[in-house]
């Protein structure tokens, strides 16, 4: 089955923990972008990646890091997490940008006390 | 910049009736347009991709419209179901020559039986 996989789903933990949401998509897409969800805001995009090695700032990338080692895969690193990026983040991805659709996780809700 | 505006923010509707969904972007210069669907603890679901050059889409009981001149889509449902009942968001992608997505805040859907 087609699908982008995230994890954690839930996280709670604390000020300047580093932590890793990882993201895997099984349809050889050479797209990815990570997305934060906040009410009154909607989504806003985090980091994108047009393919391996290869990735750009959203509209929001303060605070966060991402890499592109392998196709498949595109987590995203809070090196030094705030509460204010107690968020909801999603992972998408597509085969060719502006041509198809994005496919988009589950999303991991995380928590920053 | 671009900024786009999905109003309203929430609408209920009796099962059974046609509603229309509005989609604003202040910049025409966009690539494409993509409507998704959310439901509650779930990610987005791409519902239709209108590209630039289209004036719409249609899938099923889904119709969208894209008007560049004038900054709009409108997506169309017909004979509505309680499943519709999710949280519809649109989203444009620039020709800015970057890869970025800029997303509505989303209209609330509640059809009731």
């Amino acid at each position: 089955e087609a699908q982008v996989t995230q994890n954690p789903r839930y996280l709670i933990t604390v000020t300047g923990k580093k932590l890793t949401v990882t993201c895997s998509q099984n349809m050889n897409h050479e797209y990815m972008s990570w997305y934060r969800q906040d009410p009154g805001l909607g989504l806003r995009q985090i980091y994108y990646s047009m393919n391996v090695e290869v990735t750009d700032k959203g509209d929001v990338p303060e605070g966060y890091k991402v890499s592109r080692k392998e196709k498949r895969n595109f987590p995203l690193i809070l090196e030094s997490p705030s509460p204010n990026q107690t968020s909801l983040y999603f992972c998408a991805s597509s085969i060719r940008t502006g041509l198809q659709p994005q496919h988009f996780g589950d999303g991991t809700r995380l928590s920053i006390l | 910049k671009q900024e786009v505006t999905q109003i309203p923010a929430a609408l209920s509707v009796p099962e059974g009736e046609n509603l229309v969904l509005n989609c604003s972007f202040t910049d025409s210069a966009i690539y494409n347009l993509q409507w998704f669907r959310q439901d509650p603890g779930k990610g987005l679901t791409s519902l239709l991709l209108i590209q630039s050059s289209q004036r719409e889409q249609t899938s099923g009981r889904l119709n969208a419209s894209l008007d560049k001149s004038s900054g709009r889509s409108t997506l169309y449902i017909a004979a509505s179901q309680p499943g519709d009942s999710a949280t519809y968001l649109c989203a444009v992608r620039p020709t800015s020559g970057t890869y970025k997505y800029i997303f509505g805040t989303g209209t609330r859907l509640k059809v009731l039986a």
